[in-house]
Order: structure tokens, then C-alpha cells, then sequence
């Protein structure tokens, strides 16, 4: 079945820094891979999503990249600001569900 | 706001006991998927139902089982709880019938403490 895998699990940046987080999946048949934050108390939130026959998609400060190749898709924050402080999720689909990776941790100090 | 609600937001029992967990997809959405979060097991897709019918199932227990009404809201009951079953339970809708390419977009969630 998919696996996803999400590196790194805690990243900390500086107000206006970027953020990279990273995704790899194991199975080549996926071909969507949304996005998802989650602040505390609260539900996931999809932010941003790209499907395999588009290799960049950007909104406003965040950007996905898909290598369909390699198997790993990135989420990429600029200008990083204090309430991108949250949980991170990236997934790939398998079939008719969604298996999400172990989530990054991302702490903007201003 | 997602426009999926959950209800209870907490719920608190104990372990052997019987609970449910109630969900209201997004307006025109006829699909809904129950997840678990648990901090050693991430989000883990349990099942998913489309228009009152079962559409697919993940790593759901078998003291575990949901069911989706004519009015499309869903019920995700867990009976003889165990420690391990405490987590946070999230629904989410889609539009549509296949979960796997298609935005789904999540409620608040139900924390679940069985003691």
C-alpha cells in the first residue's frame, strides 16, 4: 500500500525566512498530493493541493512541487510570518483514500 | 470554517463503554470520511461513505462501525473502549463518491478520552 513520508518533523524559522517541507511516496499509481494545516484545537486545513500531471502550483506564498519521477513532492513557504506557526501535513492518494505523512511542526519567531 | 461540524467536541468515558460520534458533511457534499489522530499513529483514514452507502474502508476496528443517514449527516460509533482507542476522531466531506482525488475538507474534530 502508500506510505508517506515527511521530513523534516520540527522546523524552525525566523519571520520572513522560507520554509521547505519535504514528501516522499511509495506508491507511483498516487496522483493527487493536497496539503493540509492544522492549528491547534483544530481540524485540518487544506491550503494547497497539486495533482501528477502538473509539476508547480503556486497561491499567493506557498508553492508545491511534484517530481513524479523521484516520488517526492515539497511544500515551500516565503516570507514566513508568525500564524504560519502550526502543523504541516502532506498525502497521496491510494484508491479512495488519503494517507498523510507524520506532519512537520513549523515555528516562525518573530 | 470548513462547513463541517462535529459534535460532541469532547467526550469523556470510560474504558468498555459505548460511544458516538455525530458529523454533518458540507452543504451539497455527499461524501464523509472518518479519521483517527493519535500522536504515535498520525491521521489515519478509517471509512468513508457515499450517499448512505459504504465506499471504503482503512484501518477501521472491528469495535468500530459508522453509517451515513438519508439527510447525509454520519455516526462513527466505537464500543468497548479501550485506553488506546482516546484520540482526536475527525470527519471530513467531498463532493465526491472517489475520496482518493478530490478536495476533502475537515470538521473540528471529537477528543475522545476513555479512562
Amino acid at each position: 500500500g502508500e506510505n508517506v513520508e515527511q521530513h523534516p518533523s520540527t522546523l524552525s524559522v525566523q519571520e520572513g525566512d522560507s520554509a521547505v517541507i519535504k514528501c516522499t511516496y511509495s506508491d507511483s499509481a498516487s496522483n493527487y498530493f493536497p496539503w493540509y494545516k492544522q492549528e491547534l484545537g483544530k481540524g485540518p486545513q487544506l491550503i494547497i493541493d497539486i495533482r501528477s500531471n502538473v509539476g508547480e502550483k503556486k497561491d499567493q506564498r506557498i508553492a508545491v512541487t511534484l517530481n513524479k519521477t523521484a516520488k517526492h513532492f515539497s511544500l515551500h513557504i516565503t516570507e514566513t510570518q508568525p500564524e504560519d506557526s502550526a502543523v504541516y501535513f502532506c498525502a497521496a492518494n491510494r484508491i479512495t483514500a488519503l494517507i498523510f505523512g507524520k506532519g512537520t511542526t513549523l515555528s516562525v519567531s518573530s | 470554517d470548513s462547513g463541517v461540524t462535529q459534535t460532541p467536541k469532547h467526550l469523556i468515558t470510560a474504558t468498555g463503554q459505548r460511544v458516538t460520534l455525530r458529523c454533518s458533511p458540507r452543504s451539497g457534499d455527499l461524501s464523509v470520511y472518518w479519521y483517527q489522530q493519535s500522536l504515535d499513529q498520525g491521521l489515519q483514514f478509517l471509512i468513508q461513505y457515499y450517499n448512505g452507502e459504504e465506499r471504503a474502508k482503512g484501518n477501521i476496528l472491528e469495535r468500530f462501525s459508522a453509517q451515513q443517514f438519508p439527510d447525509l449527516h454520519s455516526e462513527l460509533n466505537l464500543s468497548s473502549l479501550e485506553l488506546g482507542d482516546s484520540a482526536l476522531y475527525f470527519c471530513a466531506s467531498s463532493v465526491a463518491r472517489t475520496g482518493g482525488n478530490n478536495e476533502q475538507f475537515f470538521g473540528p474534530g471529537t477528543r475522545l478520552t476513555v479512562l
